[in-house]
Parts: C-alpha cells; structure tokens; sequence
C-alpha cells in the first residue's frame, strides 16, 4: 500500500477555500485516493473518493493530476465545524484486501 | 439502521485482565475491521474480517484475539491487557472487501491501569 504525505496542519479562516495536498509518489495502478475527515471524540468518516481527474460532491473537491502522484481535497467556504483532522489513503478498489493506512492526518483548523 | 455500534464506550481494566469489545453492524457488510488510535497519532489496523469465517492480522495484531461467527458481529478481545494498550478503539465496516467507503462505529475508549 502506498505512503502518503500531508502537511501536520493547516489554518483558514470562515468562508474561505481550504484546500489540502496529499502527496503519493509509489501509488499502484488499481490504487483508488480517499480521504477522510475526523472530528475529536469520533471515528474516521469517508469523505470523498477518486481515482484521476476531478471528483465533486456536496461536501468535497478532489483533484488529481495526470501522473496521479498527489492529489488535492478542496473544502469550499469552510466554517467552524470543518475544524478537523482530515487523513488522505490510497488503496486498491474492488481488490482482495480493504485495508486502509492511515497516516497522522492533517489537523486543519477553522477561526472565526 | 444503526449503523455501527460499539460497546462499551469508556472501560478500565487492571493489567492482566481480559475483556471483550463489542462490534456490531446491521448493514450486511462483508467486511470489518478493528483499529487503535493512540494520541497525536492516525489509525492502526489490528485485525480485519473479508467474510464470516474468515479473519486475518492487520498491522498491531499482538494481544488481541477476534472471532466472526456472524456477518453482524466482530468482536475483538484483549488476553491479558497491559498498559501499551491504553487506546481508543475503532470497529469498522464496509460492503465488500476492497471498498474503501468504510464505516465507522464511535470508538470505545479504553484505560489499561
């Protein structure tokens, strides 16, 4: 499973884009990136899910350039409760084995 | 549905105790999973289960044990606990073995003394 790396943390302000790099530099073939957002006190929960180009959903952005060795969460207009630790995985789809590694995260942090 | 469930939430044990963390999920999910979470730190995984059955070691597996008799239920035990085992404990599933939409029950925070 490939490594990722992601900056330890990250400060933004109310209403602005945030947008977070993942790095993945040996990612496989059938490697799929996902990332995850957690609260203090809660598990781990899927945010958004891509495996090239640009992904989009009502929570997330997740773009991913043609040699797909990182990739990049955008969180638009964040707010308050967008303060969180937010883990980028690659891992195979659909393969034999769903385990995900998790790194330390990026502890993004959202003042008023 | 309920989702994923945990029990307990909060538990402290005396060094070489033993007890059982309870993992439940009723949306027929094939595959399940255990994780610890130490401070400051991302997740581990300690043990998984493609299948009832089936199970096998992720990356932490010492000192625990798992069984799955059922789809439903995953539960992992401590043998003999120890204070490296101090955590906060994730159970968690998804449809098939390789999807990576994985679902998160609420930990279950466990103090070894």
């Amino acid at each position: 499973l490939a490594k990722t790396t992601q900056p330890i943390s990250m400060d933004s302000y109310e209403g602005q884009e945030v947008n977070i790099t993942c790095s993945h530099n040996n990612i496989a073939t059938n490697d799929y990136i996902t990332w995850y957002q957690q609260f203090p006190s809660q598990g781990p929960r899927f945010i958004i899910q891509g495996y090239k180009t640009k992904v989009t959903n009502e929570v997330a952005s997740l773009f991913i350039p043609a040699d797909r060795k990182s990739s990049t969460l955008s969180l638009p207009r964040v707010s308050l409760s967008d303060t969180a630790v937010y883990y980028c995985l690659v891992g195979g789809y659909g393969g034999s084995q769903g385990n995900l590694i998790f790194g330390k995260g990026t502890k993004l942090s959202v003042k008023p | 549905n309920a989702g994923v469930t945990q029990t307990p939430k909060f538990q402290v044990l005396k060094t070489g105790q033993s007890m059982t963390l309870q993992c439940a999920q009723d949306m027929n999910h094939e595959y399940m999973s255990w994780y610890r979470q130490d401070p400051g730190m991302g997740l581990r995984l300690i043990h998984y289960s493609v299948g009832a059955g089936i199970t096998d070691q992720g990356e932490v597996p010492n000192g625990y044990n798992v069984s799955r008799s059922t789809t439903e239920d995953f539960p992992l035990r401590l043998l003999s606990a120890a204070p490296s085992q101090t955590s906060v404990y994730f159970c968690a599933s998804s449809y098939y073995t390789g999807n990576n939409e994985q679902f998160f029950g609420p930990g279950t925070r466990l103090t070894v003394l």
